[in-house]
């Protein structure tokens, strides 16, 4: 079945580490994009990629990083220069044209004690 | 930011219509507008999208005002499992996804 995948769905880390999560999609999708997300709160824009071995910062990119090296994934690393990693990340992939869907991953929370 | 402005909140009743609203009056002739679902502790879910005309789903319907500046999610019969915040998006060519707030719906038996 094509679909899109996040993995771990839950990852704890200690303060100061590098911590990078998965994001696979088997949709043949042009489009990759990372939203964080805290508690009662609404989706924010990390990174997106609409072509492999390119990407661009959304609104809260600092402290975080990503690579398009396949079309098919698109993995976010939480560096330590994030200073408050603990939230709810989101990955999504899509065609390009504005009437498709986008489809979304189960998340991953992310813990940093 | 988000080119969408929702209410924070709405209630409805079990088995009654409902309406959720968004306005979009910075709306271009080219952005589809697109209706998201997310459940507690899920990734967000497609709804519906529609670009001029009103369009119906098993889901639910859209309705799209003539000049395109808003527009009403319509769920027929809420359940429980209709409970979610819903998020209305505008889509164009190449355009990077911005979420609003959203609008959390509840449900009362």
């Amino acid at each position: 079945d094509g679909g899109i995948t996040q993995s771990p769905k839950y990852l704890f880390r200690k303060e100061g580490q590098n911590v990078t999560l998965s994001c696979e999609q088997n949709l043949n999708h042009d489009a990759m994009y990372w939203y964080r997300q805290d508690p009662g709160q609404g989706l924010r824009l990390i990174y997106y990629s609409q072509i492999v071995n390119d990407f661009q910062k959304g609104d809260i990119a600092e402290g975080y990083s990503v690579s398009r090296e396949k079309k098919e994934s698109f993995p976010l690393t939480v560096t330590s220069a994030q200073k408050n990693p603990t939230a709810f990340y989101l990955c999504a992939s899509s065609f390009l044209e504005g009437n498709t869907e986008a489809f979304f991953g189960q998340g991953t929370r992310l813990t940093v004690v | 930011d988000a080119k969408t402005t929702q209410p924070n909140s709405m209630e409805s009743n079990e088995e009654e219509p409902v309406h959720l609203p968004c306005n979009h009056s910075t709306i271009s002739g080219t952005d589809y507008i697109h209706w998201y679902r997310q459940l507690p502790s899920q990734g967000p879910e497609y709804v519906i999208h529609g670009l001029t005309s009103n369009v119906n789903n098993r889901m639910a319907s859209l309705a799209i005002a003539e000049d395109r500046k808003s527009s009403t999610l319509i769920l027929h019969r809420a359940t429980l499992r209709d409970a979610a915040v819903y998020y209305c998006i505008l889509r164009d060519l190449d355009d990077k996804i911005i979420f609003g707030k959203g609008t959390r719906l509840h449900i009362l038996p």
